[in-house]
């Protein structure tokens, strides 16, 4: 299995603040990753996918970086409602399974 | 715009088996650019993707469920169904059924989501 490595677990920032977001797979996967949105009691909300496209209706104060096993999701002004768990998932689903990481959650300092 | 919706009993017994339907809505399912999968999340804990399928019955199955789960599909009634079984109280958690772009010919992104359906283990 594709293993993959969020960093950090929590993280404290304030409303304009640069928020980076690190995910490491356990081997290379290229391009093949995606970023999700999180809020308590909703369901997942894709924001990138092949590790920079922006989802339609994304804020674009969210961009995603990387390739091979080190990737990056950035949010360039904290605004209230990115206040949420973050998680990346690999793309490759042969041989299975889809991996997520373990999720970043991001709180108000 | 594309919608979908967990249903199922919210209580299963320990060593029964668990079955959920996903209706989708605003879409065919029996579109060639998509896969249908199901998602799970244990309270309070991250995600765990059980598996896969495409509008011709084709799946992926997570390894570690495999021997345990059946994902079915209807074109007719345009759903997508669930079996999990022999269930203990590691399997509660909040399911849910997600869109998967084909991606190099596989499942891949999930979007949409369904709201997701808490099933809880428990005699």
């Amino acid at each position: 299995d594709i293993q993959l490595t969020q960093s950090p677990s929590f993280l404290s920032a304030s409303v304009g603040d640069r928020v980076t977001i690190t995910c490491r797979a356990s081997q290379g996967i290229s391009s093949y990753l995606a970023w999700y949105q999180q809020k308590p009691g909703k369901a997942p909300k894709l924001l990138i996918y092949a590790a920079s496209t922006l989802q339609s209706g994304v804020p674009s104060r969210f961009s995603g970086s990387g390739s091979g096993t080190e990737f990056t999701l950035t949010i360039s002004s904290l605004q209230p409602e990115d206040f949420a768990t973050y998680y990346c998932q690999q793309l490759n689903s042969y041989p299975p399974p889809l991996t997520f990481g373990g999720g970043t959650k991001v709180e108000i300092k | 715009q594309l919608q979908l919706q967990e249903s199922g009993p919210g209580l299963v017994k320990p060593s029964e088996t668990l079955s959920l339907t996903c209706t989708v809505s605003g879409g065919s399912i029996s579109s060639s650019s998509y896969y249908w999968g199901w998602i799970r999340q244990p309270p309070g804990k991250g995600l765990e993707w059980i598996g896969s399928i495409y509008y011709s019955g084709s799946t992926y199955y997570n390894p570690s469920l495999k021997s345990r789960v059946t994902i079915s599909v209807d074109t007719s009634k345009n759903q997508f169904s669930l079996k999990l079984s022999s269930v203990t109280a590691a399997d509660t958690a909040v399911y849910y059924c997600a869109r998967q772009q084909r991606f190099r010919g596989g499942p891949s992104w999930f979007d949409p989501w369904g709201q997701g359906t808490l099933v809880t283990v428990s005699s």
